[in-house]
């Protein structure tokens, strides 16, 4: 059964940083890795998603790495702004590729 | 659509009744999914559609949760008694197509509350 979990589950840093937000997965066999944004009171948006067969994607000032054989990606993020701050959520395709597992995110907190 | 739609955006219903929720998925999008999120939880998976094939219902609490879809159009959950631990906000995604190759769009989904 596959199971997600990301570190830390908050953070909190002033504006400029760079940053790099953990997620790893039990099951190596997944699909794919989608990381969204969830802002408070709203759904979510997604962000980056990474093919199994790729190891990492781009956009803007994100870039989220995969690496399958150890069961982790990170979602880094440069030069943070206020306007960062949410919640950042990973999931992980199950083994059949049907549903999306679910970490229960970190929320970033970026101070001007 | 150009995106997923959800309705009510917000509902507040008192314990024992039964409460229907609708999702409108983009055009297109084969796959449908409906999530569950508790105050300071994270993301449960409910129901998965995928055309017209059998849905996986893995995720349904308890028999109170349904949901339908019919082809690749609207989908109903309906819980059935509700009960206070079901208030959470209910989040509907569809996907062009099931099989991992495509990501997920959310809707901003239904926000439960029971009284």
């Amino acid at each position: 059964k596959q199971e997600v979990t990301q570190i830390p589950a908050a953070l909190s840093v002033p504006e400029g940083e760079n940053l790099v937000l953990n997620c790893s997965f039990t099951d190596s066999a997944i699909y794919n890795l989608q990381w969204f944004r969830q802002d408070p009171g709203k759904g979510l948006t997604s962000l980056l998603l990474i093919q199994s067969s790729q190891r990492e994607q781009t956009s803007g000032r994100l870039n989220a790495s995969l690496d399958k054989s150890s069961g982790r990606s990170t979602l880094y993020i440069a030069a943070s702004q206020p306007g960062d701050s949410a919640t950042y959520l990973c999931a992980a395709f199950n083994q059949a590729g049907t549903a999306l597992i679910f970490g229960k995110g970190t929320t970033l907190s970026v101070s001007s | 659509g150009a995106g997923v739609s959800q309705s009510p955006s917000n509902k507040v219903t008192e314990k024992g009744k039964d409460v229907e929720l609708r999702c409108d998925p983009i055009s297109g999008h084969t796959a449908l999914y409906w999530y569950r999120q508790r105050l300071g939880q994270g993301l449960e998976f409910l129901i998965y559609f995928q055309g017209n094939s059998a849905p996986d219902k893995s995720g349904l609490p308890s028999d109170r949760f349904s949901a339908e879809r019919t082809g690749e159009s609207v989908s109903t959950l309906t819980i059935q008694r509700t009960q206070q631990e079901d208030s959470a906000v209910y989040l509907c995604a569809s996907s062009r197509q099931s099989g991992g190759n495509y990501g997920y769009t959310f809707g901003s989904g239904t926000r439960l509350t029971v009284v």
